[in-house]
């Protein structure tokens, strides 16, 4: 069964640092793997995903993601963090049988410091 | 890319009443998924309902409890049936349609429909 791992239920940053956002997947096949953020009170939002055509993936808001096969990883990163990126955070795969039935991780909440 | 609204955005109910959720959009799409994130956690998908056909529900999921109308291509509703305070959660309707600039699909999500069961 697929299955996405996130390793930090919660993510503290200082305003201008790095942003690590880590996911670790489990699947028997090649996976498509995504992250979504969800704002306060709004909606999911598509950050990125992978589709196996380049391994580094660029997103919006300066995200990007590096799919590593032989790490079975998918971490989300992000040079300098900024007071708006605060958020929840999840990674999320497909499993085989669909392209469209996505399959959530435990969620990362962000945290900005200013 | 598609636009989804979802009614009521919020609601308090009593235990073993029921609460219809609306999920409409701007474009016409064939894919909807209902989802249930339950305080805390995370996104769980319960039923995928495709216009045309019987909405299809995961493991854990029944129609009598989570009973789905598909009528058209741009409306879906979900009611939660008999409901406990277990059911409190925010209900989030999602459709597939082409991405912003993209190539391929994505799947685009509503604001959801936080329920409160008293």
């Amino acid at each position: 069964a697929q299955s996405v791992t996130q390793l930090d239920s919660h993510v503290s940053v200082s305003e201008g640092t790095p942003v690590l956002l880590r996911c670790n997947y489990s699947s028997s096949y090649s996976p498509s793997l995504f992250w979504y953020v969800q704002h306060p009170n709004k909606g999911l939002q598509l950050l990125l995903k992978y589709t196996s055509a380049a391994t580094l993936v660029k997103g919006i808001n300066g995200f990007e993601a590096e799919f590593k096969k032989s790490e079975t990883s998918f971490h989300l990163t992000k040079p300098s963090a900024h007071m708006s990126d605060a958020a929840e955070y999840f990674c999320v795969v497909t499993p085989m049988d669909s392209s469209y039935k996505l399959i959530f991780g435990s969620g990362t909440r962000l945290l900005v410091r200013p | 890319s598609a636009v989804i609204s979802q009614k009521p955005s919020r609601d308090i109910c009593q235990r073993g009443t029921s609460l219809t959720i609306q999920c409409q959009v701007d474009s016409q799409v064939t894919m909807m998924f209902w989802y249930r994130q339950q305080p805390g956690q995370s996104l769980t998908l319960i039923a995928t309902a495709n216009q045309g056909s019987e909405a299809t529900y995961e493991s854990g999921f029944v129609i009598d409890k989570f009973p789905i109308s598909r009528p058209n291509l741009t409306f879906s509703t979900l009611t939660v049936s008999n409901m406990s305070p277990e059911d409190s959660s925010i209900y989030l309707c999602s459709v597939v349609a082409s991405g912003r600039g993209s190539s391929y699909n994505e799947q685009f999500f509503g604001p959801g429909t936080r329920l409160t069961v008293l």
